[in-house]
């Protein structure tokens, strides 16, 4: 069965303390990784999507890593303004998403 | 461009009554999804529509049905609420040449 599990279930971070949030998947025939952030009351939004082990994507203070087993939402010297859930969430193939529970990150000024 | 909309925003229910979500995109993408999310758990697969005229169950879809009227719309219906389906429901879209899904603001529901 495909699985997602993320970790920390939630995190406080001052502001400018870099720290990774963690993705470990099983699934059969990864498809695509994908990261979202997700503020309260709003919908999902898209962050990255990874495809194969070894790869990483930046955007602004954040960067995401795949391997084999798991990817890194490496978090580099966060703003209050980072405070959000992130999702995590695979592709296994055709239209099967499978999403994580999600991290709650809390970045106090 | 207003991406995935949907409607309403929040909605109260009595158990056994009947309801349809609303979900719209103008993105022109072929595939749409409806999702719900609940306390400590991921978002979970209701069921999705790969192109129009197409839908399909995903990992929840006992007591839902859905209608994909037409390229824009994907709509969701519950024929008999249950208090078990008081969760947020999220709609969203994805073109067939790249695997991101665009979620909507979502749906509030409660089933008393």
């Amino acid at each position: 069965e495909d699985q997602v599990t993320q970790s920390p279930e939630a995190l406080r971070l001052q502001e400018g303390e870099s720290s990774s949030l963690n993705c470990s998947y099983t699934v059969s025939g990864l498809r695509g990784l994908f990261w979202y952030r997700q503020d309260p009351g709003k919908g999902p939004e898209f962050l990255f999507t990874l495809y194969s082990a070894g790869e990483e994507k930046e955007k602004e203070r954040l960067k995401a890593t795949l391997t084999k087993k798991e990817s890194f939402l490496h978090i580099t010297a966060p703003k209050p303004e980072d405070s959000a859930t992130y999702l995590c969430a695979v592709q296994a193939g055709g239209q099967n998403f499978v999403f994580g529970p999600g991290t709650r990150l809390s970045v106090l000024p | 461009n207003a991406g995935v909309t949907q409607t309403p925003k929040f909605q109260v229910l009595k158990t056994g009554q009947s309801m349809t979500l609303q979900c719209a995109q103008d993105m022109n993408h072929n595939s749409m999804y409806w999702y719900r999310q609940d306390p400590g758990m991921g978002l979970r697969l209701i069921y999705y529509s790969a192109s129009e005229g197409t839908t399909d169950k995903g990992e929840v879809p006992n007591g839902y049905n859905v209608s994909r009227l037409n390229k824009r719309e994907f709509s969701l219906r519950l024929e008999s609420a249950a208090p078990s389906q008081t969760s947020v429901y999220f709609c969203a879209s994805r073109t067939s040449v790249a695997d991101t899904q665009y979620f909507g603001p979502g749906t509030r529901l409660t089933v008393l």
